[in-house]
């Protein structure tokens, strides 16, 4: 149980298209899902807080009108990197928690999809 | 500012022996501390988990240990196998009131045959 997966796995777009990634969460209604961002050799840097049915939170330094976020069901959340440039490339990864879920509850990450911006 | 670092970025085991990760985090606030491994392309993967009302958690070949006097976690992997070769990542709930999940920078461990 609790699968979280991505797609796509991974992506390839020209520099100033947008792109679009999904997070659901297979087995189980998540009403909080994460958008991680992660450069090689790096660390996971977290983006924003996606919450069902609200305005995603993002974290200090993320541009929230470059990284569309939107969670309209408990089972689902998209990403979509707007104007996409190369320094966007990079590996993004979402985790969910389940409804009723608390601060100490397990988040389950998706599988990662790779951007790269030509 | 909230930061969860670690002591050594790569670890190289023999295959059989025990290895230990550690991890440093700053938050004397953070209540929850977790042990996520990363193999290469994938996402990270859940190991074990401890809360700050605990010093020690096992689990399968798994060992968590915590120091709230020095802030300092590490994780214990008894019987490393080759299998075991990855990224681990140390994270930490900073307690905020929210689910928000702090990583540490991670160490690489080789295990060698």
């Amino acid at each position: 149980g609790a699968v979280v997966s991505q797609h796509p796995s991974w992506v390839i777009c020209k520099s100033g298209t947008s792109v679009k990634i999904e997070c659901r969460s297979l087995d189980f209604q998540a009403t909080t899902m994460f958008w991680y961002r992660q450069f090689p050799k790096q660390s996971l840097m977290l983006m924003a807080t996606s919450n069902e049915g609200s305005k995603a939170t993002y974290e200090q330094g993320v541009e929230k009108d470059k990284f569309l976020i939107n969670h309209a069901s408990l089972t689902l959340s998209t990403l979509t990197v707007t104007s996409a440039h190369p320094e966007d490339s990079s590996f993004y990864i979402c985790s969910a928690i389940g409804v009723g879920g608390s601060s100490t509850d397990t988040q389950y990450f998706g599988p990662g999809t790779r951007l790269t911006v030509l | 500012g909230e930061s969860v670092g670690l002591h050594l970025p790569t670890l190289s085991v023999q295959e059989g022996d025990n290895s230990i990760i550690n991890c440093a985090y700053s938050n004397s606030a953070s209540d929850y501390f977790i042990w996520y491994k990363q193999e290469s392309g994938k996402g990270p993967q859940f190991i074990i988990d401890i809360r700050s009302n605990m010093d020690k958690r096992q689990g399968q070949r798994v060992t968590v240990l915590l120091n709230k006097t020095v802030k300092h976690l590490s994780l214990q992997i008894a019987a490393t196998q080759p299998g075991d070769s990855a990224v681990y990542f140390c994270a930490e709930n900073p307690n905020t009131g929210g689910f928000k999940t702090i990583f540490g920078a991670g160490t690489r461990l080789f295990v060698k045959a």
